[in-house]
C-alpha cells in the first residue's frame, strides 16, 4: 500500500476553469513533487517542494502553481485550464535513499 | 536528442524467458537511476534503483548501470504474465538524501505471453 494518497481520483473540468488537486504523503517525507503524464508518455516534472518552499520547476507555465503544508500535504493548482492539460497528475514523495513513491494519481479531463 | 530514451518496444517475450529493457541518458551529471513499473491506468511503482556502476540484483530483477556509456538496463528473469506492464526508466542528478527532479523515458511496453 502506497504511503502517498491523492484526491480526487478522477475529475472533469471545462476549458478555462481552475482546478486544485491534493496529495498527502507519509510523515518524514519532506520532499514532494508533482508530475504530469499524458497518455502514452512518461511523466513530466512540474515542480518540487521541500519544507514548504518550491525548490525546482519544470517547463510548465505559471498557471501551474503549488503549495506544501507543514503536515506534509500538498496542492497542485492549475488556472485557465486548456484541453492539453488533460492527463494523469502524479504526486511523489521521497525518503532519503529510497527513491520516490508515487500516489495513485488524479485523472483530469478538460472538455 | 531526448534526455532519456528507452527501447521503443513493444517488447513481447514468452513466459519463463528473460526480458531485457534498455535506457540511455544524455546528462552525464546523473547520479541516481530508477526503474518503475506501471500497469495500465495505475501509477508508477518503484522496482529498483541503482547508483553505482555494475549490477544490482533483487529477486528476479537485475539493474545494470554503465555511467561511461550512459546506459542503464533492467533484466527480468523467469518472466511472468503478471510482469506485463509499461516499464519506465528515470534518472536524476540527485542522490541519497536529496533526489531532485526525475527525468523519465517514454516507457517500454512489455508483454509476457503464456
Amino acid at each position: 500500500e502506497t504511503g502517498v494518497t491523492q484526491s480526487p481520483t478522477h475529475l472533469i473540468k471545462t476549458r478555462g476553469q481552475q482546478v486544485t488537486l491534493r496529495c498527502s504523503s507519509q510523515s518524514g517525507h519532506n520532499t514532494v513533487s508533482w508530475y504530469q503524464q499524458a497518455l502514452g508518455q512518461g511523466p513530466q516534472f512540474i515542480f518540487q517542494y521541500y519544507r514548504e518552499e518550491e525548490n525546482g520547476r519544470g517547463n510548465f507555465p505559471p498557471r501551474f502553481s503549488g503549495l506544501q503544508f507543514p503536515n506534509y500535504s500538498s496542492e497542485l493548482n492549475v488556472n485557465a485550464l486548456e484541453l492539453d492539460d488533460s492527463a494523469l497528475y502524479l504526486c511523489a514523495s521521497s525518503l532519503a535513499n529510497y527513491g520516490y513513491t508515487f500516489g495513485s494519481g488524479t485523472r483530469l479531463t478538460v472538455v | 536528442q531526448k534526455e532519456v530514451e528507452q527501447n521503443s518496444g513493444p517488447l513481447s517475450v514468452p513466459e519463463g524467458a528473460i526480458a531485457s529493457l534498455n535506457c540511455t541518458y544524455s546528462d552525464r551529471g546523473s547520479q541516481s537511476f530508477f526503474w518503475y513499473r506501471q500497469y495500465s491506468g495505475k501509477s508508477p511503482e518503484l522496482i529498483m534503483f541503482i547508483y553505482s556502476n555494475g549490477d544490482k540484483e533483487d529477486g528476479r530483477f537485475t539493474a545494470q548501470l554503465n555511467k561511461a556509456s550512459q546506459y542503464v538496463s533492467l533484466l527480468i528473469r523467469d518472466s511472468q504474465p503478471s510482469d506485463s506492464a509499461t516499464y519506465l526508466c528515470a534518472v536524476t542528478r540527485g542522490g541519497g538524501t536529496s533526489y531532485g527532479k526525475l527525468t523519465f523515458g517514454q516507457g517500454t511496453i512489455l508483454t509476457v505471453h503464456p
